[in-house]
């Protein structure tokens, strides 16, 4: 059983479209992760988050603590947006992070 | 900006050899990590270490080792690379375990 799941596996979307990925976890959490993964491996932090909500630019994260749930929103979004998007979880003792298994996005022109 | 450097990106070995992953980061953290990942998996937690010299398994050490002479490097080692053991490897480091993990480029092993 994973700690973290999200959804959609595979995502597909034409240019400009607005994107959602969800991330549900089953541990306690001291924060919540969201990265992404271009095509050649290195992986980039885009947000960190507790509660709320945060913005940067196109993306937008939200996070429900008493849900256990996550939502990584991209508007109008672009091919260059096609990575993967993976979720992690801070675990409450120890600091270790969950991972989900990704969501692959493509986005054509 | 924080640099985690992994020595290969690609790296052909052959059963039975001994590997060895190298990682280092310039940002004088104390935390690092090794992590495989592997399609429909996720990444997984191999070993990690809060300090020079400290080491901790983690979901799957089985088949690794680790070594953590210096603050900067920390080196995955496959003592008897095995054909289950071609993976993408991931080395992370942080600041503080509750900060967040800044990760390599990855090395993409093939054990034929």
């Amino acid at each position: 059983k994973n700690e973290v799941e999200q959804s959609p596996q595979n995502l597909t979307a034409q240019e400009g479209e607005f994107i959602t990925i969800n991330c549900s976890y089953s541990v306690g959490i001291s924060a919540l992760h969201w990265l992404q993964q271009h095509p050649g491996g290195g992986i980039v932090s885009l947000f960190m988050l507790s509660s709320g909500k945060k913005k940067h630019g196109r993306l937008i994260a939200t996070i429900n603590i008493q849900e256990k749930h996550s939502s990584l929103h991209i508007t109008a979004s672009h091919p260059r947006d096609s990575a993967v998007y993976i979720c992690a979880v801070r675990g409450s003792t120890l600091g270790r992070l969950y991972f989900g298994r990704g969501t692959q996005l493509t986005v054509w022109p | 900006d924080v640099k985690v450097t992994q020595s290969s990106r690609y790296l052909v070995k052959r059963t039975g050899e001994k590997v060895f992953l190298e990682c280092v980061q310039d940002m004088d953290h104390e935390n690092m990590f090794w992590y495989r990942q592997d399609p429909g998996l996720g990444l997984r937690l191999i070993y990690f270490s809060y300090d020079v010299k400290m080491k901790e398994k983690g979901d799957i050490p089985e088949g690794y080792s680790v070594s953590r002479e210096k603050k900067e490097r920390f080196s995955l080692i496959l003592e008897s690379a095995s054909t289950n053991q071609t993976s993408m490897y991931l080395c992370a480091s942080s600041r503080g375990v509750y900060q967040p993990q800044h990760f390599g480029d990855g090395t993409r092993l093939s054990i034929l």
